[in-house]
């Protein structure tokens, strides 16, 4: 069936390191990837998203990456700060319907 | 700035209880969800709705139902509530396309 599950539940980061956060999923039908931030008391905020056809894309201070190959997305954050801080959730959305379904979430815990 | 506000942060409603989660959204959006969110199972889709008075199920929509009269408002029900529905739920709304605004969510403990 479909699913998006994540590798790792928790990440400790140094303040200034770079992150990486990994996600698997399984539906090659779908048309993005996506990868949202919720910070604590918050609903989920959008990050950036990827098309099904493209493997790298960027954005401020992130990059997302696609492997269909081996059915693989991650999130790179550099120069990790403290307001990163937060539990980050990839999704998956096929066009028809509209329909977005979530992974479980990654902790992200940024170090003084 | 896209606003969805959900009605309440905190709910506390007993056993067998109707329970009405009301969510508005200020963007003239096609598109609303309500999803709920349980510790290590992320944010699981409940309903949602492209238009008015349309819905679909998500993946878990067995206890709950929708109702969607006007273009912004998406509103969840639990006919008769029940302990294993005290959770957190989230409503969100979007344009076609990945992107998707999310309320504050509503903590909801049946008791």
């Amino acid at each position: 069936g479909e699913s998006v599950g994540l590798h790792l539940p928790t990440l400790s980061v140094q303040e200034g390191d770079n992150s990486i956060i990994n996600c698997a999923y399984s539906n090659s039908a779908s048309d993005y990837f996506i990868w949202y931030k919720q910070e604590s008391g918050k609903g989920p905020q959008f990050i950036i998203d990827i098309r099904s056809n493209m493997d790298k894309r960027q954005g401020q201070r992130v990059t997302v990456l696609l492997n269909k190959t081996v059915k693989h997305l991650s999130l790179q954050i550099a120069a990790t700060q403290p307001g990163d801080s937060a539990v980050y959730f990839c999704a998956e959305n096929k066009a028809a319907g509209n329909k977005l379904t979530f992974g479980g979430g990654t902790r992200v815990l940024v170090k003084p | 700035d896209v606003k969805v506000t959900q009605s309440s942060r905190y709910l506390v409603k007993r056993t067998g209880e109707k329970v009405f989660l009301e969510c508005v959204q200020d963007m003239d959006h096609e598109n609303m969800f309500w999803y709920r969110q349980d510790p290590g199972l992320g944010l699981r889709l409940i309903y949602f709705s492209y238009d008015v008075k349309m819905k679909e199920k998500g993946d878990i929509p067995e206890g709950y139902s929708v109702s969607r009269e006007k273009k912004e408002r998406f509103s969840l029900i639990l006919e008769s509530a029940s302990t294993n529905q005290t959770s957190m739920y989230l409503c969100a709304s979007s344009l076609w396309g990945p992107e998707a605004f999310f309320g504050q969510g509503t903590r909801l403990t049946v008791v």
